[in-house]
């Protein structure tokens, strides 16, 4: 089947320690993308990536990088600069052309104590 | 600053009933309009989606109504199920980028 896999599903950390969730696809998605999910405040933007090895800072990027190694990966690192960083973060991807849909993994909640 | 302005936060349904989710925007470069549908514990799955060169669109029971002059688009849920109960965000596309409203919690009681 095809679709994103994002692990692990929870995720518990101590405060000032750095963190990876792993994003994989197997779409042939040329574009990936992190966002951020809290209560009230919808989806935003964290990094997003339209080529292998380049990525683009999105509207909430202070306190997290990534990487695009692989067309199929996307692995976002929230460090311990991250103020706030307990949340429901969601990876997804979409072809580049114009107005194609973005498909979501199921998601990583990461807890911060 | 939010570019798409969603309400209500949450709505109450009885089964049966109609469900409406509107969404608003300012951007006018904006060209695409889904709705995204999320069940708890999953990511967003594309519902339906319009353009605004229509000012409808009906799938099933789920009508996207769009009024380009008022920058406004809503959701109408028709018959609504408890099944459809979930979070619902409406987003706008601009260059390949698409901006998410705050998200609307639907409960449909049976």
């Amino acid at each position: 089947d095809g679709g994103i896999t994002q692990s692990p599903k929870y995720l518990f950390r101590k405060e000032g320690q750095n963190v990876t969730l792993s994003c994989e696809q197997n779409l042939n998605h040329d574009a990936m993308y992190w966002y951020r999910q809290d209560p009230g405040q919808g989806l935003r933007l964290i990094y997003y990536s339209q080529i292998v090895n380049d990525f683009q800072k999105g509207d909430i990027a202070e306190g997290y990088s990534v990487s695009r190694e692989k067309k199929e990966s996307f692995p976002l690192t929230v460090t311990s600069a991250q103020k706030n960083p307990t949340a429901f973060y969601l990876c997804a991807s979409s072809m580049i052309n114009g107005n194609s849909p973005l498909h979501f993994g199921n998601g990583t909640r990461l807890t911060v104590t | 600053q939010q570019q798409v302005k969603q309400s209500p936060q949450s709505l109450i349904v009885q089964k049966g009933g109609i469900s409406i989710i509107n969404c608003a925007y300012e951007n006018t470069a904006f060209d695409y309009f889904p709705w995204y549908q999320q069940f708890p514990g999953k990511g967003p799955a594309l519902l339906i989606a319009i353009r605004p060169d229509v000012s409808e669109k009906k799938e099933g029971r789920f009508t996207i109504s769009f009024n380009k002059s008022a920058k406004q688009f809503s959701l109408h849920i028709m018959d609504s199920q408890p099944g459809d109960s979930a979070t619902y965000f409406c987003a706008a596309n601009a260059g390949n980028m698409l901006t998410f409203g705050g998200g609307t919690r639907l409960m449909v009681k049976p």
